[in-house]
């Protein structure tokens, strides 16, 4: 059972280039999130799926898109890559049945932007 | 605004003693707190949850205090093994439809042999 899957594991980007972080779950989540961690700063979110073709902003959306064309994938495209995005960047699922049920986080993509 | 926060940044045990992590929450709407675990290089694993019309919740060595009065969550991890060894964060969920988890800064656990 291979659960979240990130994809790469860590990259290395020049300021202005773009990219795309790969996620995908194979546990028929509905809900799918990308979160950024940073020391002393703990995981904040990015962007949240509640299924395929929604999309929604969290606490820290700009300079990020996503789009959730399937249950299993939720890629995370950074544009225009700023120093200020080296981070380490999670994706994580849940599901709606039943009540209360956590996230699950895939092992990151470790980004570093020069 | 609301925060989730631990009054610990660090704790160190022996091996084989039980290890008490603190976290406290201030947004009284929470109504789903979990514990993770964090190993270096590795994502946050789920331990442990509890929803807030709960008071203790018990898993496999590990142990979950809810106090709503003082808005404290307290994660126990019985005979503590080096394996125990991580970050551990606290997260609430506050609610609405956005099922928005809000993450504590962590706590650093090291076993000592």
């Amino acid at each position: 059972n291979a659960g979240v899957t990130q994809t790469p594991k860590f990259q290395v980007l020049k300021t202005g280039q773009s990219m795309t972080l790969q996620c995908a779950q194979d546990m028929n989540h509905e809900y799918m999130s990308w979160y950024r961690q940073d020391p002393g700063m703990g995981l904040r979110l990015i962007h949240y799926s509640v299924g395929a073709g929604i999309t929604d902003q969290g606490e820290v959306p700009n300079g990020y898109n996503v789009s959730r064309s399937t249950t299993e994938d939720f890629p995370l495209r950074l544009l225009s890559a700023a120093p200020s995005q080296t981070s380490v960047y999670f994706c994580a699922s849940r599901t709606f049945r039943g009540v209360d049920q956590p996230q699950h986080f895939g092992d990151g993509t470790r980004l570093s932007i020069l | 605004g609301e925060s989730v926060g631990l009054h610990l940044p660090t704790l160190s045990v022996q091996e084989g003693d039980n290890s008490i992590i603190n976290c406290a929450y201030s947004n009284s709407a929470s109504d789903y707190f979990i514990w993770y675990k964090q190993e270096s290089g590795k994502g946050p694993q789920f331990i442990i949850d509890i929803r807030s019309n709960m008071d203790k919740r018990q898993g496999q060595r590990v142990t979950v205090l809810l106090n709503k009065t003082v808005k404290h969550l307290s994660l126990q991890i019985a005979a503590t093994q080096p394996g125990d060894s991580a970050v551990y964060f606290c997260a609430e969920n506050s609610g609405g439809s956005n099922y928005k988890l809000t993450f504590g800064k962590g706590t650093l656990l090291t076993v000592n042999p």
